[in-house]
C-alpha cells in the first residue's frame, strides 16, 4: 500500500527542540519530493516547504525559512520535520505529503498529520 | 492574508451545484497549474485536482476544475451531504519560488 505514516502527538515547552518524522512505503521514495504543510487551530493549510530525498535538494517557503528545517534519510524512507527553539505559535497540526513538482506542483498523497502543542 | 483568495464559505441544497473561485495573479495561476484539495475537519487534507481540471483515480466526475487567466473554479454538481468540508485551491507562485494555497473555503450542504 503507497502511503505516508507520521509520527505521533508531541507536546513541548517553548525554546525546546523538536524532529518530527514521515515514513514513505509501497512507492519509491527517492524518487519523489516530499513537503511539509502546517494547519495551526482552526486556520488553513500553510505550505512549508518541500525535499527530493534522491539528492536532498530542499526549498522553502519564505515564511519559513530558517525558521525549521526539512530533512530526509533515504535509506529508511523517511522525511523530517524539526525545530531547534520551539515557540508557542509553532502550536499546529503539521502533514507531511508526497509533491509533485511540475508546473503547478500538488500534493497527492498525504500523511494522517503529526499535532504539535507547545505549551508552558 | 492568503496569496490566492478564495470565498470563506459557500452552501447549496443537496443535488444543486456549487462553485468555488481562486484569485490568484500572473506569479501564479497565471502560470503554473492549479490543484484542488478538500478537508474534512479532523482528517488530512485530499488531492481532488490537479493540473486545473484532471482528477485523480477515484475521484468522481461531480467534481471539476477549470482556470481563466488568473482564476480557477472548482465545481461541485449534485451536492451530498458527504460533499461538506473546506476546499483549498493551490499553485507555485514563481515570485516566492514555492507553493501557496487559498483561505480555504467551507462548503455546507443546506
Amino acid at each position: 500500500e503507497v502511503q505516508l505514516v507520521q509520527s505521533g502527538a508531541e507536546v513541548k515547552k517553548p525554546g525546546e527542540s523538536l524532529k518530527i518524522s514521515c515514513k514513505g512505503s509501497g512507492y519509491s521514495f527517492s524518487t519523489y519530493w516530499i513537503g511539509w504543510v502546517r494547519q495551526m487551530p482552526g486556520k488553513g493549510l500553510e505550505w512549508m516547504g518541500i525535499i527530493y530525498p534522491g539528492d536532498s535538494d530542499t526549498r522553502y517557503s519564505p515564511s519559513f525559512q530558517g525558521q525549521v528545517t526539512i530533512s530526509a534519510d533515504k535509506s529508511i524512507t523517511t522525511a523530517y520535520l524539526q525545530w531547534s527553539g520551539l515557540q508557542a505559535s509553532d502550536t499546529a497540526m503539521y502533514y507531511c505529503a508526497r509533491h509533485r513538482l511540475g508546473r503547478g506542483g500538488y500534493f497527492d498523497l498525504w500523511g494522517q498529520g503529526t499535532l504539535v502543542t507547545v505549551s508552558s | 492574508q492568503s496569496v490566492l483568495t478564495q470565498p470563506p464559505s459557500v452552501s447549496a441544497a443537496p443535488g444543486q451545484k456549487v462553485t468555488i473561485s481562486c484569485s490568484g495573479s500572473s506569479s501564479n495561476i497565471g502560470n503554473n497549474f492549479v490543484s484542488w484539495y478538500h478537508q474534512v475537519p479532523g482528517t488530512a487534507p485530499k488531492l481532488l485536482i490537479y493540473e486545473d481540471n484532471k482528477r485523480p483515480s477515484g475521484i468522481p466526475d461531480r467534481f471539476s476544475g477549470s482556470k481563466s487567466g488568473t482564476s480557477a473554479t472548482l465545481g461541485i454538481t449534485g451536492l451530498q451531504t458527504g460533499d461538506e468540508a473546506d476546499y483549498y485551491c493551490g499553485a507555485w507562485d514563481n515570485s516566492l519560488s514555492a507553493g501557496v494555497f487559498g483561505g480555504g473555503t467551507k462548503v455546507s450542504v443546506l
